[in-house]
């Protein structure tokens, strides 16, 4: 079993749905980082989080320490949403911020 | 913008050649990181720097060495190239105590 564990692994959903992804994981962390990668580009940091909830224009991320869980929503969703979504931890031992990756989400919005 | 660059962003190689890939920043930030991508695999660690000519062994280290001289670069060596090290590769760099990460636009590598 993988440290961090992303469900589902596709996602397809229709323009204006909201969306919900689901990251697991197994460890004590420190910190959980939500990443997106479009086709074909760069990694791009979305959220790093720690506790709570946050939230940057359509995108909100939540965490639960307690049962090693956290979630990226989508509201309104965008076909330019369309992309890989990849969560990491950095466990609570580890030096020099190393992450444990998992193998992402990959959401495909439709027109 | 993080000021990431990686050299370079695409390369075709053939079996048993020495290939570096260089990972530049602007910022001088402490931690650096090299990662490779495969498909069915998230992104796993190969080395991680922590200053200069300080540097550590990641998850899947085998078959690469690094070296960092200078702060802003972070250079990536497969000592002989083989097929199973054709992937993309990302640098990726963090600081303070938030150790969030940012990374580059990524090299592609091709072994022949």
């Amino acid at each position: 079993k993988n440290e961090v564990e992303q469900s589902p692994q596709n996602l397809t959903a229709q323009e204006g749905e909201f969306i919900t992804i689901n990251c697991s994981y197994s460890v004590g962390i420190s910190a959980l980082h939500w990443l997106q990668q479009h086709p074909g580009g760069g990694i791009v940091s979305l959220f790093m989080l720690s506790s709570g909830k946050k939230k940057h224009g359509r995108l909100i991320a939540t965490i639960n320490i307690q049962e090693k869980h956290s979630s990226l929503h989508i509201t309104a969703s965008h076909p330019r949403d369309s992309a890989v979504y990849i969560c990491a931890v950095r466990s609570q031992n580890t030096n020099a911020g190393k992450s444990t990756f998992g193998d992402g989400t990959t959401l495909t919005v439709k027109p | 913008d993080a000021g990431i660059t990686q050299s370079p962003r695409h390369k075709v190689t053939e079996t048993g050649t020495p290939v570096t890939l260089r990972c530049h920043q602007t910022e001088n930030h402490r931690y650096m990181y090299w990662y490779r991508q495969d498909p069915g695999h998230g992104l796993r660690l190969i080395h991680y720097s922590y200053g200069v000519k300080d540097t550590d062994k990641g998850e899947v280290s085998d078959g690469y060495s690094v070296s960092r001289s200078k702060t802003e670069d972070f250079l990536l060596t497969l000592e002989s190239a083989t097929s199973s090290q054709t992937s993309v590769y990302f640098c990726a760099i963090s600081w303070g105590t938030t150790y969030e990460q940012y990374f580059g636009p990524g090299t592609r590598l091709t072994v022949t």
